[in-house]
């Protein structure tokens, strides 16, 4: 089974400020990578497929990148509506979400 | 684009449950659909996935006590819960992953 190891578990950031939050495979997962944001009662929103296509209507400060078995979600400029918990997932070979990211407005 | 689940509930452990999702507003036989479910305070915990044309892929954790199917006629995915534990005890949500579409959630308590 392959494995998601997110990093970091939680952080704090301020508005306007860059957030980077990085997803490490066991193993190379070809760019089958998603990352999904879930607001609290909600069900998650998936933002960026394939590593680094950002999905429709999501915005432009959200970006992808990553190959092999490193990955990572860029949030270019904190806004008020952003903090949530943010998962990666894999779906090279079955399915794995990340154990998730706590972001919170400083 | 409507997902509904349904079927969930308190169940005892070791019992079973069925549920359900009903999908409206897309071509329902056309996509592949996943269950994922989430414990409480938890995070998204990958369970089930039926392509459109029915093969299916099952986490470890659930291999051979869940079953995943659908039925295109009624435009409904389902998922059999069987030999049920306490750590199965989650929301249920169905998804089409790549197309962001997803219920609500349905509640399964397994407690005796």
């Amino acid at each position: 089974d392959i494995q998601m190891t997110q990093s970091p578990a939680s952080l704090s950031a301020s508005l306007e400020e860059i957030v980077t939050i990085t997803c490490q495979a066991s193993q190379d997962i070809g760019n089958w990578l998603a990352w999904y944001q879930q607001k609290p009662g909600k069900s998650p929103q998936l933002l960026i497929y394939d590593a680094s296509s950002l999905h429709t209507g999501v915005p432009s400060r959200f970006s992808g990148s990553g190959s092999g078995t490193q990955y990572s979600l860029k949030i270019s400029r904190l806004q008020v509506e952003d903090p949530g918990i943010y998962y990666c997932l894999q779906g090279y070979s079955a399915y794995t979400f990340g154990a998730g990211t706590k972001l919170e407005l400083k | 684009v409507q997902l509904v689940e349904s079927g969930g509930g308190l169940v005892q452990p070791g019992k079973s449950l069925k549920l359900s999702c009903s999908a409206s507003g897309f071509t329902f036989s056309s996509y592949g659909m996943h269950w994922i479910r989430q414990a409480p305070g938890k995070g998204l915990d990958w369970v089930a996935y039926i392509s459109s044309s029915s093969g299916t892929v099952y986490a470890d954790a659930v291999k051979g006590r869940f079953t995943i199917s659908r039925d295109n006629a009624k435009n409904t995915l389902y998922l059999q819960l069987n030999s049920l534990k306490s750590e199965d005890t989650a929301i249920y949500y169905c998804a089409v992953l790549g197309s962001s579409y997803w219920g609500q959630g349905v509640m399964v308590t397994v407690s005796s």
